[in-house]
Formats: C-alpha cells, sequence, structure tokens
C-alpha cells in the first residue's frame, strides 16, 4: 500500500522559534497532500491542501503567513509554523493521494510542543 | 454549523457484541463518506469509504449511508477488544472518480470493547 512518512515524529522547541515538518509520499506521487491539525480530545481539523507546483489554497481561519507550505516535488511537501507559540503545541497530520480514488493516506503525524 | 457530528461517547461494548457508530452531516453536496479509526497517539487509520445509499459491508463491518436524512453509520460486529479506538466519521464533497477532495472529519466517538 502507498506509505507516507513525517519527519520529525516529536519535536520540542522554544517560543517564537520556526519549526519545520517534512510530509513525503515514499512509494507513490502525491499531486495532492493535506496537512491537518488535531488538539487533543478534538477532531482533525484541515488546515490546507497543497498542491505540487502551485501555492497551498488554506482553509478559513488559518493563517497562511503563519503556517507555510511548500509543495516543491511531487514526493515532498513541508509546513513551517513560524514564530512558534505556546498555542501552536499540537499533533500535525499530512495526508497524500494519488489523485483520483479519493482515498487518502496519513503519515503518522508530528507532535510539536512550544515551552 | 459544524459540518459532521458524532456523539463522542464513549461508547462501552462487551466483547463479541456489536457496536453502532453513528454520523450526521450538515452539507448535502457531501458525495463520499469516510470511516477512519484512530489509536491514541496515532493518525488515523481508513476502515473503509461509501459512496451509494445502502449498506456496504467489508468483513466485520458494515457502512450505511443515508444521503436523504444525511446519516452514516458504522456497524461493529463481533466486537474485539483491539477495536478499542476512536472512531472518525468524515466527508468529501467530491464523488467517486473525482479528484482527491478536502476532508472534513467529525471529533470522533471513542470506542471501549471490554472483554
Amino acid at each position: 500500500g502507498a506509505v507516507v512518512s513525517q519527519h520529525p515524529s516529536r519535536v520540542i522547541c522554544k517560543s517564537g522559534t520556526s519549526v519545520k515538518i517534512e510530509c513525503r509520499s515514499l512509494d507513490f506521487q502525491a499531486t495532492t497532500m493535506f496537512w491537518y491539525r488535531q488538539f487533543p480530545k478534538q477532531s482533525l481539523m484541515l488546515m490546507a491542501t497543497s498542491n505540487e507546483g502551485s501555492k497551498a489554497t488554506y482553509e478559513q481561519g488559518v493563517e497562511k503567513d503563519k503556517f507555510l507550505i511548500n509543495h516543491a516535488s511531487l514526493t515532498l511537501s513541508t509546513l513551517t509554523v513560524t514564530s512558534a507559540h505556546p498555542e501552536d503545541s499540537s499533533f500535525y497530520i499530512c495526508s497524500a493521494g494519488q489523485g483520483k480514488g479519493n482515498e487518502q493516506f496519513f503519515g503518522p503525524g508530528t507532535r510539536l510542543t512550544v515551552l | 454549523q459544524k459540518e459532521v457530528e458524532q456523539n463522542s461517547g464513549p461508547l462501552s461494548v462487551p466483547e463479541g457484541a456489536i457496536a453502532s457508530l453513528n454520523c450526521t452531516y450538515s452539507d448535502r453536496g457531501s458525495q463520499s463518506f469516510f470511516w477512519y479509526r484512530q489509536y491514541s497517539g496515532k493518525s488515523p487509520e481508513l476502515i473503509m469509504f461509501i459512496y451509494s445509499n445502502g449498506d456496504k459491508e467489508d468483513g466485520r463491518f458494515t457502512a450505511q449511508l443515508n444521503k436523504a436524512s444525511q446519516y452514516v453509520s458504522l456497524l461493529i460486529r463481533d466486537s474485539q477488544p483491539s477495536d478499542s479506538a476512536t472512531y472518525l466519521c468524515a466527508v468529501d464533497r467530491k464523488g467517486r472518480g473525482s479528484t482527491l477532495g478536502r476532508l472534513y472529519f467529525g471529533r470522533g466517538t471513542q470506542l471501549t470493547v471490554w472483554p
């Protein structure tokens, strides 16, 4: 099956620093990748849709200047949390798809803790 | 108004029983419906998806969809302790065979199967 990896799996940083999270499709080319955020006991909230070679589409209420998304190749998308603050602490999950078929394959997630 | 609603539970059933999980959605344009399982600290795993009204069976799992009532459910037969997890309902406006769409998740129902 399709495998999606994320790196790092866990990161702890100081308030004000920027953190980059990578999402890779290991055995397929992902034309579209999605970024989700999940707070404890809450649902996955879609943050943005990332298409290879074009600008990401952000969901309402998500600050595009704070959450920078780059999808430079068909196998890699990155999410950079700029000037992170404690309220950005969350579980960030990416998913990727091959195009038709609707199925999204989720990465294992990255737990971000901002001190 | 929340797009996808689920009873948060917890739902507790004995081993071997049928667990019934429910989900309603607000967007009548939704075309694809997904059930995911999420273990604590992990990313979601796809259980099954359904596009058409009626029932769809896959092993011990049966998804039921009623678009007129904007209702989708998941039945788990012969529940096992290993089924204990949070079950997430997700909807997509795009239909079967369409390009990858954006998923909107419910908050999930926590299921405990006790031996």
